[in-house]
């Protein structure tokens, strides 16, 4: 039972050019969402996040977009850089405070320089 | 400084045998997670511990235990591995789950043969 669908298991983009990894997910009680990165043998690592209360966040070149109507979020890299290049990691909780991360199974960019 | 280690990295052992892996953070965190990262790549949550208490158990076999001796450590002990068991094994560490921005191990990588 998937609650949090990654359904790109990769996406390969030109340096400088924009990277858009979706997200769907499931469950309407999923009022937090996170982006995670991952590099080869390394744990996934925080990138971004955001709240249901908005629409969109924004932190340098990585932007969350969320579409609470269509269980639908996306994170915008621009311009894609090739230390991009890693596993992206969607995740969701039911409130800020949960101790509790649902995952999805990630989508693999790749960016050519 | 390593923020979250695990140790081994790397571990291979025969079906039936008793193995732990251990887990430490120094970023004074009071809440610590072991997930399980099996071979669809889903990064699921099997226990968490804040301060030294167990807040979530998921549904995770009990030859499966979790020791927590101190809120910098979170050990997993598992018995009588299983072919199933193998997988990457996460460690992770936060504040107060008030954004949920979990720290991740680099994974400790479990193969039973």
């Amino acid at each position: 039972d998937q609650q949090v669908k990654q359904n790109s298991p990769s996406l390969s983009v030109q340096e400088g050019r924009i990277s858009i990894l979706n997200c769907d997910y499931t469950n309407s009680m999923f009022d937090y969402f996170l982006w995670y990165k991952k590099y080869p043998a390394e744990g996934p690592t925080f990138l971004i996040s955001i709240s249901s209360i908005k629409d969109k966040n924004e932190d340098g070149r990585f932007t969350v977009f969320l579409n609470k109507s269509a269980k639908h979020l996306s994170l915008h890299i621009v311009p894609s850089q090739p230390g991009d290049s890693a596993v992206y990691f969607c995740a969701a909780s039911v409130g800020a405070g949960s101790y509790q991360l649902t995952f999805g199974k990630g989508t693999k960019l790749s960016v050519i320089p | 400084d390593t923020a979250v280690s695990q140790t081994p990295k790397y571990l291979v052992t025969q079906m039936g045998n008793d193995k732990s892996i251990k887990c430490e953070q120094n970023l004074g965190h009071d809440t610590m997670y072991w997930y399980k990262q099996d071979s669809k790549k889903f990064l699921k949550i099997m226990f968490s511990y804040n301060n030294k208490e167990l807040i979530i158990n998921e549904t995770v076999p009990n030859r499966f235990s979790p020791k927590s001796p101190d809120k910098a450590h979170l050990n997993l002990h598992i018995n009588s591995l299983e072919l199933g068991d193998s997988a990457v094994y996460f460690c992770a560490s936060s504040y107060l789950p008030a954004n949920n921005e979990q720290f991740f191990g680099p994974g400790t990588r479990l193969t039973v043969l």
